[in-house]
């Protein structure tokens, strides 16, 4: 089955500056690479998706890139602010199935 | 905006006792999912659910686990004889058909002492 790896596990940063986090995957088959953000004690909440046809996806201060080849996919996020602060998860689903194989979460701080 | 939503949030029930998790997915959506989160660790699939049948299910999602959809709104996860390692968090999380994108609710916090 799928097996999803992310890096780093914690990562801080400055206020105003980039945080990038990394995602590999196993399965060439997969198709649809979401990330969710989980703030302490609550839900996790789609902030970003890529479909496997597209290489690079932005929303504002958020953006995903997706190397179909190497079978990674990372997220970026630029001018960095407090309400940042939370754990990210990177998944992914194998075509012609719908569950979702997560990755192990990043903790980002960031640091005013 | 519609949410999933589900009840308790938190359980507390003792090791060998069962417990049902109950969810409402968001109204339109027609494929539903349960998923686990232990604390500190990664969130796990368990079963997915379509047509009032599991479609799919993970090696987790053994012969203690079922999950119903007893009416039009509500999806339950029970867990017959609980174990403390069922200790979790568990999600629901319901999507429309045809797209990928998955909804999650607030999760459920079960504690088994």
């Amino acid at each position: 089955g799928e097996n999803v790896e992310q890096h780093p596990s914690t990562l801080s940063v400055q206020e105003g500056d980039s945080a990038v986090i990394k995602c590999t995957y196993s399965d060439s088959a997969s198709s649809y690479f979401p990330w969710y953000k989980q703030e302490l004690g609550k839900r996790p909440q789609l902030i970003i998706d890529i479909r496997s046809n597209v290489g690079e996806k932005k929303d504002q201060r958020i953006a995903v890139t997706l190397n179909k080849t190497a079978k990674h996919f990372s997220l970026h996020i630029t001018e960095t602010q407090p309400e940042d602060s939370a754990v990210y998860f990177c998944a992914a689903i194998t075509q012609g199935n719908e569950k979702l194989t997560f990755g192990t979460g990043t903790r980002l701080t960031i640091i005013p | 905006e519609p949410e999933v939503t589900q009840t308790p949030s938190h359980q507390v029930t003792q090791m060998g006792q069962e417990v049902i998790l109950r969810c409402v997915p968001i109204s339109n959506h027609l494929y539903f999912y349960w998923y686990r989160q232990i604390l500190g660790q990664k969130v796990e699939f368990l079963v997915s659910f379509y047509n009032n049948e599991i479609s799919e299910k993970s090696e987790i999602f053994d012969d203690q686990f079922s999950v119903e959809r007893p009416d039009g709104s509500n999806f339950t996860l029970k867990i017959r004889s609980t174990k403390l390692e069922d200790s979790a968090m568990y999600f629901c999380a319901s999507k429309l058909a045809g797209v990928h994108e998955q909804y999650f609710g607030p999760g459920t916090r079960l504690t088994v002492t």
